[in-house]
């Protein structure tokens, strides 16, 4: 299946500061990624989706000042958490998809972010 | 607003035993089902995709039905091994849409 890369697996930052989180697609070009979150014991939350070359889409009740995503290429969407703190610590989590809406849907390895 | 369900939320059984995994979704207007594993802190393995005509995907062990007009979907995995431990995950894709819905998982534990 497709690879996707997602950096760093885990960070620890200090409340205030502001954190970037890197996703790949290895050996396929993806014009949309997604960002997801995901709290302990409980299912994946769509946070937004990213657009190469256009601005994200976000989900209801997502701040887009707070959860900054660019998508400057096909291989590369990023997602910036700014003025970060403790309750941002969760399980961040990208996706891309090859090709049409009906192909599978392959995933990065998660980054946790703890907040101190 | 579709709703993806996974009961039970955990299972623990001895190595051997068959699994059987429930995912049910509330809106059967679906475009495909996919069903992932989820290791402890890492991200997501896709196991198998079925597209909304097809009625069940095979890789190996495992085995996923779907029943569309029910809103159902059934994992089997064989012969289960203590690798096979882990949480699995079902989402649904809607059909107007790229977005997946998420199941909150089921937790298997395989005893050796």
């Amino acid at each position: 299946g497709a690879v996707v890369s997602q950096h760093p697996s885990r960070v620890i930052c200090k409340s205030g500061t502001s954190v970037k989180i890197e996703c790949r697609s290895l050996d396929f070009q993806a014009t949309t990624m997604f960002w997801y979150r995901q709290f302990p014991k409980q299912s994946l939350m769509l946070m937004a989706t990213s657009n190469e070359g256009s601005k994200a889409t976000y989900e209801q009740g997502v701040e887009k000042d707070k959860f900054l995503i660019n998508h400057a290429s096909l291989t590369l969407s990023t997602l910036t958490v700014t003025s970060a703190h403790p309750e941002d610590s969760s399980f961040y989590i990208c996706s891309a998809r090859v090709g049409n809406r009906g192909t599978e849907a392959f995933f990065g390895q998660g980054t946790r972010l703890t907040v101190v | 607003k579709q709703e993806v369900t996974q009961i039970p939320a955990a299972l623990s059984v001895p190595e051997g035993e068959n699994l059987v995994l429930n995912c049910s979704f509330t809106d059967s207007a679906i475009y495909n089902l996919q069903w992932f594993r989820q290791d402890p802190g890492k991200g997501l393995t896709s196991l198998l995709l079925i597209q909304s005509s097809q009625r069940e995907q095979t890789s190996g062990r495992l085995n996923a039905s779907l029943d569309k007009s029910s809103g159902r979907s059934t994992l089997y995995i064989a012969a289960s091994q203590p690798g096979d431990s882990a949480t699995y995950l079902c989402a649904v894709k809607r059909s107007n849409d790229y977005k997946l819905s998420f199941g909150a998982g089921t937790t298997v534990t395989v005893r050796a």
